[in-house]
């Protein structure tokens, strides 16, 4: 069946670097895609989302783009801080339907 | 304002015990749903409420686990019997708007279950 997946599960970035999460999917009837973080002992945090009008968005320090063509999502991180240390993952919705991604785990050194 | 609450925030548990794991959604959001996170894995979807319709219970992994959710609002998650592959973080999300819309959910920290 179709899946949301990732392509990296570990990200290793130095503080202060941008980082950029990736993220594919294989529903081409996906209209809505989400990222989320979630750290340690937590439950998921809404991070920016992002519907299939469009191609770019941004919130702060936070950027996701959306190829359609390719079925690629990724989320890009601005000056990342050691407080982003986290698992991002992707959710995308498919008409009745939230499907989540495994996740990527993002780590900032100091 | 508030958001989704769960608790307890961990539970440890006998083999073959039954344990009840309980989530308060955001007030006013009408959709709740529950996932199983098992350790680096995504989440799986267990069971979706959405006002007062008929849940959709097609995510429940066999007829020990069980949901109800009362008056619409605070919901619980029973699981009999629990063996140790129930171990696992138990998540509660709720969501404004029911499926089909445009929604995000908004997930509660946890319950952390751990069968000995």
């Amino acid at each position: 069946g179709e899946s949301v997946g990732l392509h990296l599960p570990t990200l290793s970035v130095q503080e202060g670097d941008n980082s950029i999460i990736n993220c594919a999917y294989s529903n081409s009837a996906s209209d809505y895609f989400i990222w989320y973080k979630q750290e340690s002992g937590k439950g998921p945090q809404f991070i920016i989302d992002i519907r299939s009008n469009m191609d770019k968005r941004q919130g702060q320090r936070v950027t996701v783009l959306l190829n359609k063509t390719v079925k690629h999502l990724s989320l890009q991180i601005a000056a990342t801080q050691p407080g982003d240390s986290a698992v991002y993952f992707c959710a995308e919705n498919m008409s009745n339907d939230m499907r989540f991604g495994a996740g990527t785990r993002l780590t900032v050194k100091p | 304002g508030a958001g989704v609450s769960q608790s307890p925030s961990n539970k440890v548990t006998e083999k073959g015990k039954d344990v009840e794991l309980r989530c308060d959604p955001i007030s006013g959001h009408t959709a709740l749903y529950w996932y199983r996170q098992s350790l680096g894995q995504g989440l799986e979807f267990l069971i979706y409420f959405q006002g007062n319709s008929a849940p959709d219970k097609s995510g429940l992994p066999s007829d020990r686990f069980s949901a109800e959710r009362t008056g619409g609002s605070v919901s619980t998650l029973t699981i009999q019997r629990t063996q140790q592959e129930d171990s696992a973080v138990y998540l509660c999300a709720s969501s404004p708007a029911g499926r089909g819309k445009r929604w995000t959910q908004y997930f509660g920290p946890g319950t952390r279950l751990l069968v000995l």
